[in-house]
């Protein structure tokens, strides 16, 4: 089983501000088959990032996803008050599929 | 409207049984490999379990395995969990969420529509 583990639990960040989240994959994924997902409180996920980098329909430029091997990043540009939410990364790289235990951004 | 319905939730005693439901509408539902996916109260997301376009591949978490079966029926757009032996750890929100990609051999991708859950409470 791949576990991904997201840092850091909590991120407080002010409106405007760039975010940078981290996920790491043990063992490392050996494509890139890497997902983000937001959720707000009482939603379900929303599919921001597939294949490492590649944005879902609908998602602002804002979002950006990058990495390989075993570190990835979720980059949230400029922080809007929709964006305050928890962000899982998923894997699925081989079964079973694994989710980290998210990333809270809350605002500072 | 493209979306997922999920039904049959609700308060079961540990080791009971309980289907649920996912009514799927607005795609091809029979195009797409599903998943069931869970959501503790407070805690975060856990796959549990996946089913081919076809229906004839699955795979399961290993904590369900032997206790939950997962299927489809693509006739009516409806994909089910049938879950058995209940026990207080599988109170969740269960999600069932489409993946991404179109595929008919390989399964097992990001999910790019989720239906908004529904409740499993386990306990006497």
């Amino acid at each position: 089983e791949i576990v991904m583990t997201q840092s850091p639990a909590t991120l407080s960040v002010s409106p405007g501000e760039r975010a940078t989240l981290s996920c790491r994959a043990t063992p490392r994924l050996d494509n890139n088959y890497l997902a983000w997902y937001q959720q707000r409180p009482g939603q379900p996920p929303r599919l921001l990032i597939f294949d490492t980098s590649t944005r879902a329909t609908g998602i602002p430029a804002r979002f950006s996803g990058s990495g390989s091997g075993a570190d990835f990043t979720l980059t949230i540009g400029s922080l809007q008050s929709e964006d305050f939410a928890i962000y899982y990364c998923q894997q699925y790289n081989s079964w079973p599929l694994t989710f980290g235990g998210g990333t809270k951004v809350e605002i500072k | 409207e493209v979306q997922l319905l999920e039904s049959g939730g609700g308060l079961i005693q540990p080791g009971g049984s309980l289907r649920l439901s996912c009514a799927a509408s607005g795609f091809t539902f029979k195009r797409y490999a599903m998943s069931w996916v869970r959501q503790a109260p407070g805690k975060g997301l856990e796959w549990v379990s996946a089913i081919r376009s076809s229906g004839d591949a699955v795979h399961y978490v290993d904590s369900v395995k032997g206790r939950f079966t997962i299927s489809r029926d693509n006739s009516e757009n409806t994909l089910y969990l049938q879950m058995n032996s209940l026990r207080a750890e599988d109170t969740a929100i269960y999600y069932c969420a489409k993946e991404e990609l179109e595929t008919t051999v390989v399964f097992g991708y990001s999910f790019d529509l989720w239906g908004q859950g529904v409740l499993v409470t386990v306990s006497s």
